[in-house]
């Protein structure tokens, strides 16, 4: 069926460095794309959003890119701070109503 | 602006009671979506309500679970006769305009535990 995947479920980066969080989807007609932020015992956060005109999407330490010939979205957190540590999911809308289908999520572990 | 709140944050409930789980969504927000989560999995759709109107409950169970949003108060999502697969996280999130996005906003959701 149609889904929205991500590739790693955990991603250990050391402080300072950059980091790479992979999605594929399958849904050639997703137009719609959100990466959310999950911390222990919260809801998800937003962090940034792109739509299928644009293949990139900067915002503060963070960079989307959409590469809609292979179904493939990334973020890219600049400079991981331990505050960064959590879940991170992309989500695609999949109606005019708000509705979002999530991937599995990928665990971000920043070490000293 | 205090978000949306969901309460209870935790809930403990016994095979075949019933569980009630309720939003508040921010204020001047009329959508009101309801998800799942299962440990270590993404969150799964539910149901979307407006005011007084479900508009899409293509995500609940066709038994024992249901959703409402009164023209007064929070938004309630009942669960009947829990079973021990009703164990998750349930958030909901509201939004101004019913499109997603930017203006969607998760409460911190409610940990169900079925004993």
């Amino acid at each position: 069926g149609e889904s929205v995947g991500l590739h790693l479920p955990t991603l250990s980066v050391q402080e300072g460095d950059n980091s790479i969080i992979n999605c594929a989807y399958s849904n050639s007609a997703s137009d719609y794309f959100i990466w959310y932020k999950q911390e222990s015992g919260k809801g998800p956060q937003f962090i940034i959003d792109i739509r299928s005109n644009m293949d990139k999407r900067q915002g503060q330490r963070v960079t989307v890119l959409l590469n809609k010939t292979v179904k493939h979205l990334s973020l890219q957190i600049a400079a991981t701070q331990p505050g960064d540590s959590a879940v991170y999911f992309c989500a695609d809308l999949t109606d005019s109503w708000g509705k979002l289908q999530f991937g599995a999520g990928t665990q971000v572990v920043v070490t000293p | 602006n205090a978000g949306v709140m969901q309460n209870p944050r935790h809930l403990v409930r016994r095979r075949g009671q019933e569980a009630r789980l309720r939003c508040s969504p921010m204020k001047g927000h009329s959508h009101v979506y309801w998800y799942r989560q299962l440990p270590e999995e993404g969150l799964k759709f539910m149901v979307y309500l407006q005011k007084e109107n479900i508009i899409d409950e293509s995500g609940m169970p066709k038994e024992r679970f249901s959703a409402e949003f009164p023209k007064e108060g929070p938004s309630i999502l009942r669960i009947q006769q829990v079973v021990r697969g009703d164990s998750a996280a349930y958030f909901c999130a509201s939004s101004p305009t019913g499109t997603g996005g930017y203006g969607y906003t998760f409460g911190s959701g409610t940990r169900l535990t079925v004993v």
